[in-house]
């Protein structure tokens, strides 16, 4: 089955640009999104199609996906954006597959 | 403004049979387009996909765990209710509901709020 590989960790300091990166086998011929996950709570979709953002999602979350690789960038990184973050694909037969997640720490 | 809420036993025992149901509102089951997927997540570990299931009763469940899940709507009453046989303590999760987006690939563009299941004698 697809495998889709993220980092376990990315940490950045307030102000900076933050990137989680998502790979997997040719993933950029693929639509792939992202979402947040802050503890507690339930995922919330912040890009998707690759670039995309969904309505009340801040300008700062940006995506790209080409190759091999997708990133998710986030601008001017807040206290606010610690989160986890997963990227997800699914196939022609709609099954789902989801990347092992992301924490995005905030120095 | 659509919204999903999940129930269903909180505590279930190894080899038991798990049902749980997501209630929705905003949107009907049985609209054209419309899709009602199921995501679980371990306690401090990756989500998970499990099933999902269209408008027109068409159904697709992940390969790992096909041979025990069962994924059913109920048109009268808006929910989609999930089965999972043969229970083990490593299935204990919070089990999430979510809409598909209508078009497109699949992505989940509301979620409900998940409810934790814990698997345990």
């Amino acid at each position: 089955s697809y495998v889709l590989t993220q980092p376990p960790s990315v940490s950045v300091a307030p102000g900076q640009t933050a990137r989680i990166t998502c790979g997997g086998d040719n993933v950029g011929g693929k639509s792939l999104h992202w979402y947040q996950q802050r503890p507690g709570q339930a995922p919330i979709l912040v890009v998707f199609d690759d670039f995309h953002r969904p309505s009340g999602i801040p300008e700062r979350f940006s995506g790209s996906n080409s190759g091999n690789t997708a990133t998710l960038t986030i601008s001017r990184v807040e206290a606010g954006d610690e989160a986890d973050y997963y990227c997800q694909v699914s196939d022609d037969s709609s099954e789902v597959v989801f990347g092992g997640g992301t924490k995005l720490t905030v120095l | 403004q659509i919204t999903l809420k999940e129930s269903g036993p909180t505590l279930v025992k190894p080899t038991q049979t798990l049902t749980l149901t997501c209630t929705v509102s905003g949107f009907s089951v049985s609209a054209s387009g419309m899709g009602v997927g199921w995501i679980r997540q371990p306690p401090g570990k990756a989500l998970e996909w499990l099933a999902l299931i269209y408008w027109d009763d068409e159904k697709h469940y992940s390969p790992s765990l096909r041979s025990r899940l069962t994924i059913n709507k109920d048109t009268s009453e808006n929910q989609v209710v999930l089965r999972m046989t043969n229970m083990d303590p490593v299935d204990t999760a919070t089990y999430y509901c979510a809409h598909r987006r209508g078009y497109g690939g699949t992505l989940y563009d509301y979620w409900g709020q998940g409810m934790l299941v814990i698997v345990s004698s």
